[in-house]
C-alpha cells in the first residue's frame, strides 16, 4: 500500500530551537495537509497544499510557523522558535482532488516535545 | 464554515454488544462525511465515507453509518464490537466545493471495550 512519510517519528527540542518535520505525499497526490493533534484541542488544520501551493494556512501561528512545499515530494512544517506549548503530535495527510472524491491518507506523525 | 460534534468523548461497551458513536455536522453545503479511526501511537486511518447516493455507508472492520440529513447526523455502529475496535474515532467532514475543499474533525470519540 501506498503511504504518507513522516519524518522524524519522535522529536525532542530545547525551548528556542528551531524544528523541521519533513512529509513525503503519496505519488501523484496533488493535495497535502498539515494538522496537529493535542489532548486540549484534538486535531486542528495548520495549512493545506493544493499543487504545492498555499491555499489556507490560516489555522497556523504566522509569528513562528512557516509550511512549505519545495517540490511535489516534499513537504516542510517549520516552528523557529519553539516553544513549549507547540508540543503535539504533528499529521500530514495527502489526497486526489478531481479524481473522485475520498479521504486523505494520513501518516504516522511527529511526535514534538519542547521542554 | 463547517463543523463537527463528536457527543461522549468516552464510551465503553461490552464485547459483543452494539457500537454506536454518534456524530452531528454543520454545513453550509450538502456535506461530504468520514469517520476515521486512530489506534494508539499511529496515524489515522480511514473507516468509511458517505459522498453521495445511498445514505447507509458501510466501511472496514464491520462498520457502518448512516447520513441522515434532516437530522444532520452520521452516527457509526457496529452490531458487536471486538477487544480490538477500542481506539479513538473521529468523524469529520468535508464540503468539497470549489476551492475549499479541506476536512474538518471533531474533537473525538475514545471507544473502551469491556470484557
Amino acid at each position: 500500500d501506498a503511504r504518507v512519510t513522516q519524518t522524524p517519528r519522535h522529536k525532542v527540542t530545547e525551548m528556542g530551537q528551531e524544528v523541521t518535520m519533513r512529509c513525503q505525499p503519496i505519488l501523484g497526490h496533488n493535495t497535502v495537509f498539515w494538522y496537529r493533534q493535542t489532548m486540549m484541542q484534538g486535531l486542528e488544520l495548520l495549512a493545506y497544499f493544493r499543487n504545492r501551493a498555499p491555499l489556507d494556512d490560516s489555522g497556523m501561528p504566522k509569528d513562528r510557523f512557516s509550511a512549505e512545499m519545495p517540490d511535489a515530494t516534499l513537504a516542510t512544517l517549520k516552528i523557529q522558535p519553539s516553544e513549549p506549548r507547540d508540543s503535539a503530535v504533528y499529521f500530514c495527510a495527502s489526497g486526489l482532488r478531481g479524481q473522485g472524491i475520498g479521504g486523505y491518507t494520513f501518516g504516522s506523525g511527529t511526535r514534538l516535545t519542547v521542554v | 464554515a463547517q463543523s463537527v460534534t463528536q457527543l461522549g468523548s468516552h464510551v465503553s461497551v461490552s464485547e459483543g454488544a452494539l457500537v454506536l458513536l454518534r456524530c452531528n455536522y454543520s454545513s453550509s453545503v450538502p456535506p461530504y462525511l468520514f469517520w476515521y479511526v486512530q489506534y494508539p501511537n499511529q496515524g489515522l486511518q480511514l473507516l468509511l465515507k458517505y459522498t453521495t447516493g445511498a445514505t447507509l455507508v458501510k466501511g472496514i472492520n464491520g462498520f457502518e453509518a448512516e447520513f441522515k440529513k434532516s437530522e444532520t447526523s452520521f452516527h457509526l455502529t457496529k452490531p458487536s464490537a471486538h477487544m480490538s475496535d477500542a481506539a479513538e474515532y473521529f468523524c469529520a467532514v468535508s464540503e468539497w466545493s470549489g476551492r475549499d475543499d479541506k476536512i474538518i474533525f471533531g474533537k473525538g470519540t475514545r471507544l473502551h471495550i469491556l470484557p
